[in-house]
């Protein structure tokens, strides 16, 4: 399967803790999204990245959202101290620089109980 | 920043009718607009897009037009079938920033 995967599918996780979700896009895509996504609306940005830079995050983002891609491949998000509201799918996404069409993973879904 | 209002939230159509689904953006510097189908469990996949220098694009039963001047963008699927049923999103992007999404139509067709 050459397209955007995700790892893993589904997180359970106890409020408090931390987790940590992989992304793995397309190989020759420069530009590499996350979003998260609750039942019922649009896919809502977290940040991007362009290779191994972070060129924006989401302003609702809150500092216990990390995410890294230090090769410029893969790519990690992280949540310190999950919380209830934390309960989304989080999609990950990826493109080529110029202005083309993001190609999406399954996405993880969490929950946190 | 961009905002992108997507109507109607809901759509039941007969099979073989027609379905229409409106979005408006607010950045003019938007560029860039895909409609994605999401089935219920999976992932976002897209089915049309249009760039700011086309009007309108058709592929096969599904078509976008674009009217830059009053910023919307609609998706058009004709002699619809059972399996267009899924939600559908629009986005608009411009170049270099983040895809900003719609909150998405729920669309069911109905045999």
């Amino acid at each position: 399967d050459t397209g955007v995967s995700q790892d893993p599918r589904h997180k359970i996780t106890k409020r408090g803790q931390n987790v940590t979700f992989r992304c793995d896009p397309i190989s020759e895509h420069n530009r590499l999204y996350w979003y998260r996504q609750t039942l019922g609306q649009g896919p809502e940005f977290l940040t991007y990245f362009q290779n191994e830079a972070q060129l924006e995050k989401s302003r609702l983002l809150s500092d216990r959202f990390s995410a890294e891609r230090p090769k410029g491949s893969f790519s990690t998000l992280e949540i310190q101290r999950t919380e209830q509201g934390d309960s989304a799918m989080y999609l990950c996404a990826s493109s080529l620089w110029l202005n083309t069409e993001a190609f999406f993973g399954q996405g993880t879904r969490l929950t946190v109980v | 920043g961009e905002n992108v209002e997507q109507h109607p939230s809901t759509l039941s159509v007969q099979e073989g009718d027609s379905a229409v689904i409106k979005c408006t953006y607010s950045d003019s510097a938007s560029n860039y607009f895909p409609w994605y189908k999401q089935e219920l469990g999976k992932r976002p996949q897209l089915i049309i897009d249009i760039r700011s220098n086309v009007g309108e694009k058709k592929d096969q039963r599904i078509a976008v037009t674009l009217n830059k001047t009053a910023k919307h963008f609609s998706l058009h699927i004709t002699e619809t079938q059972p399996e267009d049923s899924a939600v559908y999103f629009c986005a608009a992007k411009s170049e270099g920033q983040n895809f900003v999404f719609g909150p998405g139509t729920r669309l069911s067709v109905l045999p």
